[in-house]
């Protein structure tokens, strides 16, 4: 069974502050893919980052930084300095290789509120 | 026009009402989805077309009926709604590679009433 957990229904910080979002996944398939996505109040899902099974590099983008660990099947999300405009939901997303189809299971989200 | 486009982005409709949501995509990807949003539970795949042929069919009932004319569209008609199916309805569209990041629109905020 494939399954994505999100424990943190929603997070509140004041600006500037760190924040860590957390996902943890389950998966009997030793190749796949993790994604993190943020949906803001416009409501469309943007895409902000893949994983796959084969790369525990932790990744850096400006005052985003992602780290997957393997051994925990974990794949959070770090926000440094955080500002209003982060305020958003956020889904961990897992994507196993099956066949049949093209399966990409969602986390239940994190709703960030940033406040000023 | 870029990326995933959905019409209309608001919709109210009746029970007894037929209607039809619309999504195109201008990214040149060959599988498209319809999601489901509901508040309080997680993104719920409906239906998959990969190169138009429907690939997945998540036990969705036979109220919905989605059509993928082309790689470009696609569509999802809605019949004898229920309240219940009040929801966000996201279309995304990615390459057939399995992995691959899918693309989203803004989705069609659906009120059946």
């Amino acid at each position: 069974a494939q399954k994505v957990t999100q424990a943190q229904t929603e997070i509140s910080v004041v600006e500037k502050e760190d924040v860590t979002l957390d996902c943890v996944y389950e998966t009997r398939d030793t190749t796949y893919y993790l994604f993190w996505y943020k949906q803001p109040p416009s409501g469309e899902l943007v895409f902000l980052i893949r994983r796959n099974s084969f790369d525990e590099q932790n990744e850096i983008s400006g005052r985003y930084s992602w780290n997957f660990q393997k051994s925990t099947s974990s794949f959070n999300f770090t926000i440094t300095a955080s500002q209003v405009v982060d305020s958003a939901v956020y889904f961990c997303a897992l994507n196993s290789r099956n066949t049949g189809g093209f399966k990409t299971i969602f986390g239940a989200g994190t709703r960030l509120f940033v406040k000023a | 026009e870029t990326g995933v486009t959905q019409t209309p982005r608001h919709l109210v409709m009746g029970m007894t009402n037929k209607k039809s949501l619309k999504c195109e995509q201008h990214l040149g990807h060959n599988a498209m989805y319809w999601y489901k949003q509901s508040a309080k539970k997680p993104l719920e795949l409906m239906f998959v077309y990969s190169l138009e042929e429907r690939v997945e069919n998540n036990s969705v009932p036979s109220r919905f009926s989605p059509e993928c004319p082309n790689s470009s569209h696609l569509f999802l008609h809605l019949h004898t709604l229920q309240p219940e199916d009040s929801a966000l309805y996201l279309c995304a569209s990615s390459q057939l590679t399995g992995g691959t990041e899918a693309f989203f629109g803004q989705g069609t905020r659906l009120t059946v009433v």
